[in-house]
C-alpha cells in the first residue's frame, strides 16, 4: 500500500531562518509526482512545489525547495528565509502516475516566530 | 474569477438531518474530488469523479452521494448526520494528462466548507 509519512508533528522556526520538514513515502511504483501543500488558518489548500519523480533535479520556487532521493523515498521541503506568513500546515502529498488517488502525509504544523 | 468554489463554507446543523455541499470549478478539469479533514487535520480522499464517472470510493458511509451533473460540478449530499460527520470537507479538481489519461498534475483546492452537527 501507498503511504506518506510525515514524522515531524510541529515544528517551530526563527523569523528569518531556514527550516527543513521531512517526508517518506513507500511506492513500488517508478513514475509519480510529489507535492506539498501548506494549508494556513485561512485554511485554503495552496501548492508550494511539485516534483516529477523522472527528474533527477530539484524542485525550487523561490524560498522554497526539494530535496528529493528516490532511492531513499525521501521527500523533503526546505524553507529559506522563513517568513511570518509562513505559518501554517504543510502537507507532502504523492501520486501514482495514470491514477487517481492522491496520498496524504498527516501534515507538520510549522510556526515561524518572530 | 474563483477557481474551485464550495458553497456554503459554514454549515451548522442537527443530528439527523440531509444536507448538501455544493462544488463548482471553472478550470475546464475533468477528474474532481471530495475530501474530509478531521480536527486532527487528516485528510482523507472521500471520491473521485472523473467526466462525470465515479472513479473512488473509498469505503464512505452510503449516506454519503456524490452527484456530478457535469464535469464542472460535483456535489456532496449527506443523509442522517452523524457527530461523526462533522469535519472540514474539501472539493478538488485536477487537469487529466492527455498522454496517460489520468491526473497528474496539481490539484486546486476550494476553500473549504467546515461542517459542525450538534
Amino acid at each position: 500500500a501507498q503511504t506518506v509519512t510525515q514524522s515531524q508533528p510541529e515544528m517551530s522556526v526563527q523569523e528569518a531562518e531556514t527550516v527543513t520538514l521531512s517526508c517518506t513515502y513507500d511506492t513500488s511504483e517508478n513514475n509519480y509526482y510529489l507535492f506539498w501543500y501548506k494549508q494556513p488558518p485561512s485554511r485554503q489548500m495552496i501548492l508550494v512545489i511539485r516534483q516529477e519523480a523522472y527528474k533527477q533535479q530539484n524542485a525550487t520556487e523561490n524560498r522554497f525547495s526539494v530535496n528529493f532521493q528516490k532511492a531513499a523515498k525521501s521527500f523533503s521541503l526546505k524553507i529559506s528565509d522563513s517568513q511570518l506568513g509562513d505559518t501554517a500546515m504543510y502537507f507532502c502529498a504523492f501520486i501514482i502516475s495514470g491514477t487517481y488517488k492522491y496520498i496524504f502525509g498527516t501534515g507538520t504544523r510549522l510556526k515561524v516566530l518572530a | 474569477d474563483t477557481a474551485v468554489s464550495q458553497t456554503p463554507k459554514y454549515l451548522v446543523t442537527q443530528m439527523g438531518n440531509d444536507k448538501s455541499i455544493k462544488c463548482e470549478q471553472n478550470l475546464g478539469h475533468d477528474t474532481m474530488y471530495w475530501y474530509k479533514q478531521d480536527s486532527k487535520k487528516f485528510l482523507k480522499i472521500m471520491f473521485s469523479y472523473n467526466n462525470k464517472e465515479l472513479i473512488i470510493n473509498e469505503t464512505v458511509p452510503n449516506r454519503f452521494s456524490p452527484k456530478s451533473p457535469d464535469k464542472a460540478h460535483l456535489n456532496l449530499h449527506i443523509n442522517s448526520l452523524e457527530l461523526g460527520d462533522s469535519a472540514v470537507y474539501f472539493c478538488a479538481s485536477s487537469p487529466q494528462s492527455s498522454f496517460l489519461g489520468a491526473p497528474t498534475d496539481t490539484q486546486y483546492f476550494g476553500p473549504g466548507t467546515r461542517l459542525t452537527v450538534l
